[in-house]
């Protein structure tokens, strides 16, 4: 069964700085999918990044970028020059590729600071 | 397209009651799931749908939970005699292949409580 850790409940960074989240993930599947969402307070879940684990180059979304360990089952997130938007929660998550079910982490509460 | 839609925003209800989430997905994704999450948690997988059959139910859908999509457009999630456990925000997420890898659309929720 896919598992997906996030061991930082809650991080804080001040605007203009830069912040990195962690996962972790665990699947018997050799090609699979893995995401970062971001849900603001009382607003809907939208997808911040996604890697496909076949494609050794991380990802980037202009501020938002990924750094992919496959051998360590390693997904972090860097945001830099975070936001006061950046504010949300954030979960990591991961999908087969063979099932389009995606998994979710228990997420990591961001805060930007003015 | 308006993204996905969710009806109601909120439900309040009794224990006991029975209650009826609606969802509408983006026109032409065939795909749609339901998700349920407790507050400060992540999504928990409920259920999903590829066109109007039901592909995969979770073990966290009891026999008091039951979804529909006819015709595979929305999609209706219904539970029965509520119990306070129930209370949480149903997410529903459409997305566009079969093949997976492209992230889903979701909608704003439902948030139910059950008093």
């Amino acid at each position: 069964a896919q598992t997906v850790t996030q061991s930082q409940p809650e991080m804080s960074v001040q605007e203009a700085e830069t912040v990195t989240l962690s996962c972790t993930y665990d699947t018997s599947e050799s090609n699979y999918y893995l995401f970062w969402y971001k849900q603001p307070p009382s607003r809907q879940m939208i997808l911040v990044i996604r890697q496909e684990a076949y494609k050794q180059q991380n990802a980037t979304e202009n501020r938002f970028s990924v750094n992919f360990q496959k051998a360590a089952k390693s997904f972090s997130l860097k945001i830099s020059d975070s936001q006061l938007g950046d504010t949300a929660m954030y979960f990591c998550a991961c999908e087969k590729t063979s099932y389009d079910k995606v998994i979710f982490g228990p997420g990591t509460s961001l805060s930007v600071i003015p | 397209d308006t993204g996905v839609s969710q009806d109601p925003r909120h439900k309040i209800t009794k224990r006991g009651q029975n209650v009826t989430f609606r969802c509408d997905p983006i026109s032409e994704h065939n795909r749609l799931y339901w998700y349920r999450q407790t507050l400060g948690q992540g999504p928990e997988f409920l259920t999903y749908f590829q066109n109007e059959a039901q592909l995969e139910k979770s073990r966290l859908l009891s026999d008091r939970f039951s979804a529909e999509r006819p015709k595979g457009s929305f999609s209706t999630l219904e539970i029965q005699r509520t119990e306070q456990g129930d209370s949480a925000m149903y997410l529903c997420a459409s997305s566009p292949l079969t093949t997976g890898g492209f992230g889903y659309t979701f909608g704003s929720g439902t948030r139910l409580t059950v008093v």
